[in-house]
C-alpha cells in the first residue's frame, strides 16, 4: 500500500523556536491531510491538500504540498506550550485507504 | 459542534473473549471508519464502511474483526478472539464523503482496549 515517510520523529525546541515536520512518498501522492494528536488524545483534523505546489496557511502553521506532489511539510513558526503534540500526515495514494505516517511528537519547553 | 462518540473509553478483556467496540458517527456522515494505534505508534487503517458494508480493509483486518451498524446510529467493531497484541487504542471516524473536498475525517475520543 501507500507508504508515507515522515521525519523526525521527535523535536524538542524552546517555546518561540520554529518547527517543520515533513513528509515523503516514493510516488505520487493524490491528497496528503495533516492531522494533530494532543497527548492523550485522538487525531484531529487540521488540513488537506491537493494542488501541486499548494501552501495554506492556518495563523502560525503553514503547509506545503510540493511540486511533484510527493512530499509534504508543515511548519510552525514561534512555537507554544499549545503546540505540543504529534503531528501525522496522511494520504490516499491513488486508493480510498488511507495511510498514515509515523509522526513527529513536538516538545516544547517554556 | 457534532462529534464521533465511543464507548467504552476503556475495556480490559481476557485472551480468548470477543469484545464490541461501539461508536456513534457525526448524523449526516455517510462514511465510517476504525484505526487502531498501538501505544506510542502510528495510526492504523482498519476498515471503511459505506451503505452497510466495507469498502475496503487494510491487511490487519482478517477474520477475526467484523463491523457492523446494527441500527441507524451505532457502528461496531467486533473482535472475535482477542489476542494479547490487539491491546491498542481504537478509534473511529467519520467523513461526509470521499471525494476530496468531503473527505475530511473526524475521529472519536477513543476506546483502549487492553487484553490480559
Amino acid at each position: 500500500g501507500q507508504q508515507v515517510m515522515q521525519i523526525p520523529q521527535y523535536q524538542h525546541v524552546q517555546e518561540g523556536e520554529d518547527f517543520t515536520t515533513y513528509c515523503n512518498s516514493s510516488t505520487t501522492l493524490s491528497n496528503i491531510q495533516w492531522y494533530k494528536q494532543r497527548p492523550g488524545g485522538h487525531p484531529v483534523f487540521l488540513i488537506q491538500l491537493v494542488k501541486s505546489g499548494e501552501v495554506k496557511k492556518q495563523k502560525r502553521l503553514t503547509f506545503q504540498f510540493g511540486e511533484a506532489k510527493k512530499n509534504s511539510s508543515l511548519h510552525i513558526t514561534a512555537t507554544q506550550t499549545t503546540d505540543v503534540g504529534t503531528y501525522f500526515c496522511a494520504s490516499r495514494g491513488g486508493s480510498y485507504i488511507p495511510t498514515f505516517g509515523r509522526g513527529t511528537s513536538l516538545i516544547v519547553h517554556p | 459542534e457534532p462529534e464521533v462518540t465511543q464507548t467504552p473509553s476503556h475495556q480490559v478483556t481476557q485472551m480468548g473473549q470477543e469484545v464490541i467496540l461501539r461508536c456513534v458517527p457525526i448524523s449526516n456522515h455517510l462514511y465510517f471508519y476504525w484505526y487502531r494505534q498501538i501505544l506510542g505508534q502510528k495510526v492504523e487503517f482498519l476498515v471503511s464502511f459505506y451503505n452497510n458494508e466495507i469498502s475496503e480493509k487494510s491487511e490487519i483486518f482478517d477474520d477475526q474483526f467484523s463491523v457492523e451498524r446494527p441500527d441507524g446510529s451505532n457502528f461496531t467493531l467486533k473482535i472475535r478472539s482477542t489476542k494479547l497484541e490487539d491491546s491498542a487504542m481504537y478509534f473511529c471516524a467519520s467523513s461526509r464523503g470521499r471525494g476530496i473536498g468531503s473527505y475530511e475525517q473526524y475521529f472519536g475520543p477513543g476506546t483502549r482496549l487492553t487484553v490480559t
